[in-house]
């Protein structure tokens, strides 16, 4: 168990809604990370957020968003979504910003848009 | 810019036998690199990384990698493979600049890993 929690752990919806998914940290960890993983683009970095304020993008939609909350939980949103948008998507956090931290991976949450 | 090619999408092993999984990476700065494992259904978790100190890097479960600038190498070896070693593997490299590449980590497509009775 790394400590980073993800609800909900399965979610399926419809093209064009919008969902929300959460993630908290483990104790102690200031950074937060998302990835989505697909079959088609593997592993790809979405957005990082460091005691609230964002930090970096990597290939994240406009369609998506994502903030962190001032108790470091944080919530990726995905707007009109697409049959493409079906993946797995990962939270992670580290203690500082550096690229040397060690990541600690959340179980994921599965999205399966119909 | 940085990448990471996996060089086997599938190795396959008997138990007990070396396991070898080979990851070449390119980046602009100094990196760090990382090998990360996941088994099914679950999220995934760090092996060993390097960040500029010792080139042979051990992790967990007895699993090792060397760092070789020369070749751009990063490959992950075990002397003895066992059945719960099963699992995707994946080869992770990060700048080791600061500004907007703060915890920015570029997957390699992965290795699945099969070890036979």
């Amino acid at each position: 168990d790394s400590g980073v929690t993800q609800t909900p752990k399965h979610l399926i919806t419809a093209t064009g809604q919008r969902v929300t998914l959460r993630c908290s940290p483990r104790s102690g960890d200031l950074s937060v990370y998302w990835y989505q993983q697909s079959l088609d683009q593997g592993l790809q970095f979405l957005i990082q957020y460091y005691n609230g304020e964002e930090r970096a993008k990597g290939n994240i939609l406009e369609r998506f968003s994502a903030q962190q909350f001032p108790d470091l939980h944080s919530e990726l949103n995905l707007s009109s979504l697409e049959l493409g948008d079906s993946a797995l998507y990962f939270c992670a956090s580290s203690v500082g910003l550096a690229t040397y931290n060690e990541q600690f991976f959340g179980p994921g949450t599965r999205l399966t848009v119909l | 810019a940085q990448s990471v090619t996996q060089l086997d999408s599938h190795v396959s092993v008997s138990e007990g036998t070396p396991v070898l999984l080979r990851c070449n990476y390119s980046s602009s700065y100094s990196p760090s690199l990382f090998w990360y494992v996941q088994h099914p259904n679950k999220g995934l978790q760090l092996l060993l990384k390097y960040t500029s100190a010792a080139t042979l890097v051990k992790g967990i479960n007895g699993f090792e990698a060397e760092f070789k600038k020369s070749e751009t190498s990063f490959h992950l070896t075990k002397p003895s493979a066992h059945m719960s070693d099963a699992a995707e593997y994946f080869c992770v490299v990060s700048p080791n600049a600061g500004g907007t590449s703060y915890g920015k980590l570029t997957f390699g497509q992965g290795t699945i890993l099969t070890v036979h009775p």
